[in-house]
């Protein structure tokens, strides 16, 4: 059983930039979640998808943005970089929403310049 | 909103020594609520759960129990070991896809032999 995985594992952009985060979530789980994990703090959700839709968002702003596809891996689209948005993504599957495990991938490293 | 709140690190222990990490949490409803630990170089894994007050959640010889007149899910060990140095997590979801999980600022352990 293949576990989640991201791409690519590290990332360098320039401020004003756009980058597009990739994740391939477990056999058999169809629901996505992305977080962010700041250097020193714990991981914070920016938005979750089930079956190709987005079912459920947590604070952050509208140029984060996300797809699910038909085989359920998914992306993070992240528009106009600014500085603060140097993390660590995370991508975490699970089968079904609720209370189901989320399964972590390793996270792809981004720094923005 | 939601929120985490456990101890800062790092925690620095000898090898056989009891362990206890402290976390509060402030939630409406009824959340579930985990511990979650990333070893080096590895991404986050459930360590383990607990979905209703009372509840004692436990594995790999570790344990945390559901209070919620203190609103607290502390985790403890009686013995640990150099191979539970980590970074431990607790966290919370009310269990919608709108939530996610909110976690706490983790917390580092250091066990020496």
């Amino acid at each position: 059983e293949t576990g989640v995985t991201q791409s690519p594992t590290h990332l360098i952009k320039t401020r004003g930039q756009q980058v597009t985060l990739r994740c391939s979530s477990q056999s058999g789980h169809n629901t996505v979640s992305w977080y962010q994990q700041a250097l020193g703090q714990g991981p914070q959700f920016i938005f979750q998808y089930y079956r190709e839709e987005e079912n459920g968002r947590g604070n952050f702003p509208p140029r984060f943005s996300g797809l699910q596809f038909p085989n359920y891996s998914s992306e993070l689209n992240v528009n106009a970089l600014e500085l603060d948005d140097s993390a660590l993504y995370l991508c975490a599957s699970s089968f079904e929403p609720g209370l189901n495990e989320q399964f972590f991938g390793p996270g792809t490293r981004l720094t923005v310049l | 909103g939601d929120s985490v709140t456990q101890m800062e690190g790092p925690v620095t222990l000898s090898e056989e020594a009891f362990l206890t990490i402290n976390c509060t949490y402030t939630a409406t409803g009824y959340p579930s609520l985990f511990w979650y630990v990333q070893y080096p170089g590895e991404g986050l894994q459930l360590l383990l759960k607990a979905t209703k007050a009372d509840d004692k959640g436990s594995n790999k010889g570790f344990e945390a129990t559901y209070r919620k007149e203190t609103t607290s899910f502390h985790l403890e060990k009686g013995s640990v070991q150099v191979s539970d140095s980590a970074v431990y997590f607790c966290a919370l979801t009310r269990g919608g896809g709108a939530d996610g999980l909110t976690f706490g600022k983790g917390t580092h352990l250091i066990i020496q032999p």
